[in-house]
């Protein structure tokens, strides 16, 4: 079972307010990555969780939050909102150190912000 | 920083017919991906490749690090096979870290 699951899959958020998006996968990976994704644009990664540690990408540093409880669920967390924030977020996982690093996709959460 | 550079940014292909995408790379990379967008927003996996080349049906994948740069061949063009197309390359710096191509949005008309 290759599934990245995702919750909710549709989320309208309020300016200012807070947003907590959930990701899940049962395939035992070691990685768990979130993208932020626009209209028109590629896939931009925010941030990954190899095992426990956490990496944000320095242009988004400020803006996300994560959490990874457990090997299987991972989270992202947007302390207030803005406008800018509407966008498609995906969750992937992948597997380290083995002979393929290929990483999965989940369905997405698309984020309205008003 | 890496780049990956994705041509043709849109492509226009008859039912039946075929067609080539490319993703050049600014620098050696340990492996691709591409994706199918669907309508709904999600990224299909389509292919990984570390060398070589995969076929999965009417769909064709080469990888050729050592020039830098991988193809997606479509023969026989689907209606259903309409939608943006991505590319993306790891570095393979232990990271895991993907950079995507801007993309390639396919039409397929009857």
């Amino acid at each position: 079972d290759t599934t990245v699951k995702q919750n909710p899959r549709y989320k309208l958020a309020r300016v200012g307010k807070p947003v907590n998006l959930i990701c899940s996968q049962t395939m035992n990976h070691d990685t768990m990555y979130w993208y932020q994704k626009k209209p028109n644009q590629a896939p931009k990664l925010l941030l990954f969780y190899y095992d426990k540690i956490l990496n944000r990408e320095a242009d988004t540093f400020e803006k996300f939050q994560s959490s990874r409880p457990n090997n299987s669920f991972c989270s992202l967390y947007i302390g207030s909102a803005g406008l800018e924030y509407s966008a498609m977020y995906l969750c992937a996982s992948s597997r380290w150190g083995g002979s393929s690093y290929e990483q999965y996709f989940g369905p997405g959460t698309r984020l309205t912000v008003l | 920083g890496d780049q990956v550079e994705q041509s043709p940014s849109a492509l226009s292909l008859h039912e039946g017919t075929g067609s080539a995408l490319r993703c050049n790379f600014t620098t050696t990379m340990r492996a691709v991906q591409w994706f199918q967008q669907n309508s709904r927003g999600s990224l299909i996996n389509l292919f990984y490749l570390a060398s070589g080349t995969k076929e999965n049906g009417r769909l064709k994948s080469t990888f050729n690090s050592k020039e830098s740069y991988s193809t997606l061949h479509i023969r026989d063009a689907q209606l259903e096979d309409s939608g943006t197309y991505f590319c993306a390359a790891e570095r393979g710096t232990n990271t895991g870290k993907l950079t995507f191509g801007d993309g390639t949005v396919l039409t397929v008309k009857p």
